[in-house]
């Protein structure tokens, strides 16, 4: 199974600052990943798609970007309605994996 | 408008077969390259990917789960399905369906809780 390490587990950042969460694959998945946002007693939100592209209706502040096995997520000025936790997941091959979360706090 | 819902038994004792449908509109089961996958949660805790379906009946499942799945689908009445046997407490979690396109899980049904007691 190919493991999905995701990080920071948690995060504590102040509005307008930049957040960037991260997930290591074990091996090569190519652009097979997705980022997911879940707020609490609400079902996961697609993000990004194919490790970079922007699902519709999400703000421009959500960037993906991948360096060979490493996948990262930019916020690039957080706002309130970001907090929650963020997942990752690949698709490269079954089982699909998810990363074990980050949660996203406001200071 | 693309929408799921899943529906379950809510309590069922250990070592029944729980079986979840996952109603949904929107999309059509038969297009070309679409597919619906099963997610669970834990309380507190994160996603665990449980099965998919995809349009030409090709299926994949979690080998964690060993042989206790099953996932069908019935495009004409645009459901599918998932069969887990021999529950458990640890089956205890909201259950989630998801349609499968472009690339990833792009909707989500409201989830349905499922809870694995005697």
């Amino acid at each position: 199974d190919i493991q999905m390490t995701q990080s920071p587990a948690s995060l504590s950042a102040s509005l307008e600052e930049i957040v960037t969460i991260t997930c290591q694959a074990s091996q090569d998945i190519g652009n097979w990943l997705a980022w997911y946002q879940q707020k609490p007693g609400k079902s996961p939100q697609l993000l990004i798609h194919s490790a970079t592209s922007l699902a519709d209706g999400i703000p421009s502040r959500f960037s993906g970007s991948r360096s060979g096995t490493q996948y990262s997520l930019k916020i690039s000025r957080l706002q309130v309605e970001d907090t929650g936790i963020y997942y990752c997941l690949q698709r490269y091959s079954n089982p699909w994996t998810f990363g074990g979360g980050t949660k996203l706090e406001l200071k | 408008q693309v929408t799921l819902k899943e529906s379950g038994p809510g309590i069922l004792q250990p070592s029944q077969t729980l079986s979840l449908t996952c109603t949904f509109s929107g999309f059509s089961l038969s297009t070309y390259g679409m597919g619906v996958g099963w997610i669970r949660q834990p309380s507190g805790k994160g996603l665990e990917w449980l099965a998919n379906i995809w349009w030409d009946d090709d299926k994949y499942y979690n080998p964690s789960l060993k042989n206790r799945l099953t996932i069908s689908k019935d495009t004409s009445n645009n459901q599918a399905f998932l069969k887990i046997t021999n529950v458990d407490t640890a089956d205890t979690a909201t259950y989630y369906c998801a349609r499968i396109e472009p690339g990833s899980f792009d909707y989500w049904g409201q989830g349905v809780m499922v809870t694995v007691s005697s």
